[in-house]
């Protein structure tokens, strides 16, 4: 079975710092990972994905994620932050016959 | 293009009452999804559909919970009778091809189901 850990609750940052949200999987053979963000009153929306080629994936939003295999690990990145930036974010991994497993989510405050 | 629409956005029942939430998917989506989020934890799978058949309904809880797809259009999940521990957040995704090769999901903005 598949699963994803988003061991940060809550992360705080600052308004133009940098931003790493981590996540880590488990799935037996190469996965399929994603990064999705919610907004508030607004659904889940797809930033990046992941599933074979260059380990470093660009996204929408000035977003980017890197997988690595001997991690186990698909941690979401941007250089700096915008307020805009403060919403829900969600990883999810999945592959095979399986249906998309996602984590429980990293809330982003973003202080000015 | 319209969205993933999802309604009501809100519902606060009774224990022991019945609710039913509606999702209508993107037009030309044959894959429809159910997910459930409780307060603070993982967004979990409920039920798949490929157009109006149930591909996967591992993820259901219990016979309480129903889902129907009319004519492969609109989705429905109803509730009956609703626990206490069925609040949370019920979210709707549509996507054209198959969810697990890769293809992003499009959600709905959920609706949040209060059982009192």
């Amino acid at each position: 079975a598949q699963s994803v850990t988003q061991p940060d609750i809550h992360i705080t940052v600052s308004e133009g710092a940098s931003l790493e949200l981590r996540c880590n999987y488990s799935y037996g053979a190469t996965p399929y990972l994603f990064w999705y963000v919610q907004s508030p009153g607004q659904g889940l929306q797809l930033l990046l994905k992941y599933f074979s080629g260059d380990t470093l994936v660009q996204g929408i939003k000035g977003f980017e994620a890197e997988f690595k295999r001997s991690q186990s690990s698909f941690n979401l990145r941007k250089p700096s932050v915008h307020w805009s930036d403060a919403a829900e974010y969600f990883c999810a991994v999945g592959g095979g016959s399986y249906i998309p497993t996602f984590g429980r989510g990293t809330s982003l405050i973003v202080h000015p | 293009e319209a969205g993933v629409t999802q309604f009501p956005s809100h519902s606060v029942i009774e224990k022991g009452q019945t609710v039913t939430l509606r999702c209508d998917p993107i037009s030309g989506h044959d894959n429809l999804y159910w997910y459930r989020r409780v307060m603070g934890k993982e967004i979990k799978f409920l039920l798949h559909f490929v157009k109006e058949s149930k591909q996967d309904e591992s993820g259901m809880p219990n016979n309480r919970f129903l889902a129907e797809r009319t004519g492969g259009t609109y989705s429905t999940l109803k509730v009956q009778p609703a626990e206490l521990e069925d609040s949370g957040v019920y979210f709707c995704a549509s996507s054209q091809g198959l969810g697990f090769r890769g293809e992003k999901l499009f959600f709905g903005s959920g609706t949040q189901l209060s059982v009192l």
